[in-house]
C-alpha cells in the first residue's frame, strides 16, 4: 500500500498567484480530510469529504479556499489568489473505520 | 468543543532512558489516536486507542476513558523517537472530527 500521496511536497509561489495541492487517498478509503499546520493555529480541520462529497468546509479560512473530490481516488485544494498569510504544510489523510492516514503533507510558501 | 491538553510540553532524553506523556481530555470520546510526527514532518500512526492498553514493541499507550486521560509510554528510548508526539480524540457528537492536542516535542540525545 502506497499510502496517502501528496503532491506537490513543496510549493513557493509570490503572492496573488493561484496555488493547487493534490491528494490521492488510500485505495478503498471512503473519507477524505484536508488539513493545515502551522506555528501559530496547530493542526486545523479545513474540510470533509465522505464518498467525494464535501460534508464539513467550515475550516475553510475564505473564499479564496476550495476542495474538490471528483473521484474516490483524488482530491484538490485550490488557493486562488494566494496569500503569504496562506504559508503553511498542507496535510490531506483518509480514513476507513476510525483510522485517519496522513500523506506526507505540502510545504507552502506564499512570498 | 472538547479541550485536549498534552503534557509535558517539551521533554529532553538520553538514549535509553524512558519516559510517559500524557493527554488529558475535557469530554467523553470515542475515539482517540497518538501520531507522532518525526522530523521530516511526515505524521505516522502509532494507537488507535479509545479504551485499554495497547503495545507496539517499545512503545505502548493505555487510556482510561472514564477518567479522561491517555498515557503513552516510551521505552528504551531511541534517537529516531525524536519529534512532536499528538494526541487526537474525536467525541460521540461527531462521527468524523478530529481535536488535536498542541503536542509533546520529544528529543532523544545520542
Amino acid at each position: 500500500d502506497a499510502g496517502v500521496i501528496q503532491s506537490p511536497r513543496h510549493e513557493v509561489t509570490e503572492m496573488g498567484q493561484e496555488v493547487t495541492l493534490r491528494c490521492k487517498p488510500i485505495s478503498g478509503h471512503n473519507s477524505l480530510f484536508w488539513y493545515r499546520q502551522t506555528m501559530m493555529r496547530g493542526l486545523e480541520l479545513l474540510i470533509y469529504f465522505n464518498n467525494n462529497v464535501p460534508i464539513d468546509d467550515s475550516g475553510m479560512p475564505e473564499d479564496r479556499f476550495s476542495a474538490k473530490m471528483p473521484n474516490a481516488s483524488f482530491s484538490t485544494l485550490k488557493i486562488q489568489p494566494s496569500e503569504p498569510r496562506d504559508s503553511a504544510v498542507y496535510f490531506c489523510a483518509s480514513r476507513r473505520g476510525d483510522t485517519q492516514y496522513f500523506g506526507p503533507g505540502t510545504r507552502l510558501t506564499v512570498l | 468543543g472538547i479541550q485536549v491538553e498534552q503534557s509535558p510540553p517539551d521533554l529532553i532524553l538520553q538514549e535509553g532512558a524512558n519516559s510517559t506523556l500524557r493527554c488529558n481530555f475535557s469530554d467523553s470520546v470515542n475515539n482517540l489516536q497518538w501520531f507522532h510526527q518525526n522530523p521530516w514532518g511526515q505524521l505516522i500512526n502509532l494507537f488507535y486507542i479509545p479504551s485499554g492498553t495497547k503495545q507496539n514493541g517499545r512503545l505502548s499507550a493505555t487510556t482510561v476513558a472514564t477518567e479522561r486521560y491517555s498515557l503513552l509510554y516510551i521505552s528504551s528510548s531511541q534517537t529516531t523517537d525524536s519529534g512532536v508526539y499528538f494526541c487526537a480524540v474525536r467525541t460521540p457528537g461527531s462521527n468524523y472530527k478530529l481535536t488535536f492536542g498542541k503536542g509533546t516535542l520529544l528529543t532523544v540525545n545520542p
